[in-house]
């Protein structure tokens, strides 16, 4: 069975510092991967998604950026931290023909 | 463009009594929907989902929802509600084809009282 994991589960960060959330997909290839964001309040935004290695389309303008350098391995990052980065991040994945998005367990961002 | 809409942030019930959350979707293609069920801290988990055929989809944990083109509705019921139903839901809509991007709402907490 296929299963997500995304690391780490919480982080306490500085303004201005570095960002870097991990997360891999397990028993199936050539995921579709996707990072949403949670704010209190207003939904699940849809921030990176990727159709394969080295493919990423961001939905929307931001201090952050994503890379898929493997397979089933996506990455979201920032150089420097914003207050308005917390948040909730979730990593998902879909097969790429399937019609079902799937969901990790979360990280929480807090920036400080 | 898609949109969602949850009728109700915060919807409370009593224990075995029947849950209704509100789902009403904008889409210009026939839509694939769903709803997703949140435990505090933790990731979203798929409760149901349509994309076609039968209208009445039934879920996991006793919920069931009902895609009706007409009102453009996509309600979740469950008949008796248990402590455990406690959670924040989530209604989706994905324009199906090759874009499975997913469109939220902004969420129903539910409370179940005792």
């Amino acid at each position: 069975s296929q299963t997500i994991h995304q690391w780490p589960a919480t982080l306490v960060q500085p303004v201005g510092s570095p960002l870097s959330l991990e997360c891999t997909v397990e028993g199936t290839s050539n995921p579709n991967l996707y990072w949403y964001r949670q704010a209190a309040g207003r939904g699940l935004q849809l921030l990176f998604y990727s159709v394969g290695i080295g493919q990423i389309s961001s939905e929307v303008p931001q201090n952050l950026s994503a890379s898929r350098p493997q397979d089933r391995q996506f990455i979201l990052s920032s150089k420097k931290l914003l207050l308005s980065d917390s948040g909730f991040y979730l990593c998902a994945w879909s097969v790429l023909s399937g019609n079902t998005i799937y969901f990790g367990e979360g990280s929480w961002l807090t920036v400080v | 463009a898609q949109s969602v809409t949850q009728l109700g942030s915060h919807v409370s019930v009593s224990e075995g009594a029947l849950v209704l959350l509100r789902c009403n979707y904008s889409s210009s293609v026939p839509p694939y929907l769903f709803w997703y069920v949140q435990y505090p801290n933790q990731g979203l988990q798929l409760l149901l989902k349509y994309t076609t055929g039968a209208t009445l989809v039934k879920g996991i944990n006793g919920f069931e929802a009902e895609f009706k083109k007409s009102e453009t509705s996509f309600h979740l019921t469950k008949p008796s509600a248990h402590m455990s139903d406690a959670a924040e839901y989530f209604c989706a809509v994905s324009e199906g084809g090759s874009n499975y991007k997913l469109t939220f709402g902004k969420g129903t907490l539910l409370t179940v009282n005792p």
